[in-house]
């Protein structure tokens, strides 16, 4: 049974700063891992998708990395800005499944 | 594009009663799924479906019945509410894993209380 896991489960860091969220998986057959944002209150929005073949994946100021044999994956957010203040979900998805996300970082930067 | 849409965004219900959530995609996607919400325990898998006609067990479904006759529709049914099911729902879609881009795609959520 796959289990993903986020840590820390909290991050406060001020305006600039670059940060590293972690996310692990228990079993490396995954198809897919995908990067989500959450703000309070309201839906998930999709940042970044890493397919299981590539090791990272670039949007603006986001980098996500993937490496399959150790089970991690990493999203690097450069010069943070209080706009990105919420919650960061990661999920892993295998062959013939659904996606199975870890609990989530919740994210504060600060002015 | 509307994507995936959830219908209703808000429900109140008495314990005891029944209703029926619907999700629509309009991105021909084989796979949907229904998730819950609860503060500190993230998402958790209800039931989901990889295509037309087929449901599958996730790791809450107890309580819950899902029925996929169309393959844009995934209706979640809940038989006789109890207030450990008030939650937020939140019901994706994406294609197979054949197809070479598998990013899921969320609705915006129902939130449900049972009182």
């Amino acid at each position: 049974k796959q289990e993903v896991t986020q840590i820390p489960a909290a991050l406060s860091v001020p305006e600039g700063e670059n940060l590293v969220l972690n996310c692990s998986f228990t079993d490396s057959a995954i198809y897919n891992l995908q990067w989500f944002r959450q703000d309070p209150g309201k839906g998930l929005t999709s940042l970044l998708l890493i397919q299981s073949s590539q090791r990272e994946q670039t949007s603006g100021r986001l980098n996500a990395s993937l490496d399959k044999s150790s089970g991690r994956s990493t999203l690097y957010i450069a010069a943070s800005q209080p706009g990105d203040s919420a919650t960061y979900l990661c999920a892993a998805q295998q062959a013939g499944t659904a996606l199975i996300f870890g609990k989530g970082t919740t994210l504060s930067v600060s002015s | 594009n509307a994507g995936v849409t959830q219908t209703p965004k808000f429900r109140v219900l008495k314990t005891g009663q029944s209703m029926t959530l619907l999700c629509a995609q309009d991105m021909n996607h084989e796979y949907m799924y229904w998730y819950r919400q609860d503060p500190g325990m993230g998402l958790r898998l209800i039931h989901y479906s990889v295509g037309e006609g087929t449901t599958a067990k996730g790791e809450v479904p107890d309580g819950y019945n899902v029925s996929r006759l169309k393959k844009q529709n995934f209706l979640l049914g809940l038989e006789s509410a109890a207030p450990s099911q008030t939650s937020v729902y939140f019901c994706a879609s994406s294609y197979t894993t054949s197809m070479r881009n598998t990013e899921a795609f969320f609705g915006q959520g129902t939130r449900l209380t049972v009182v």
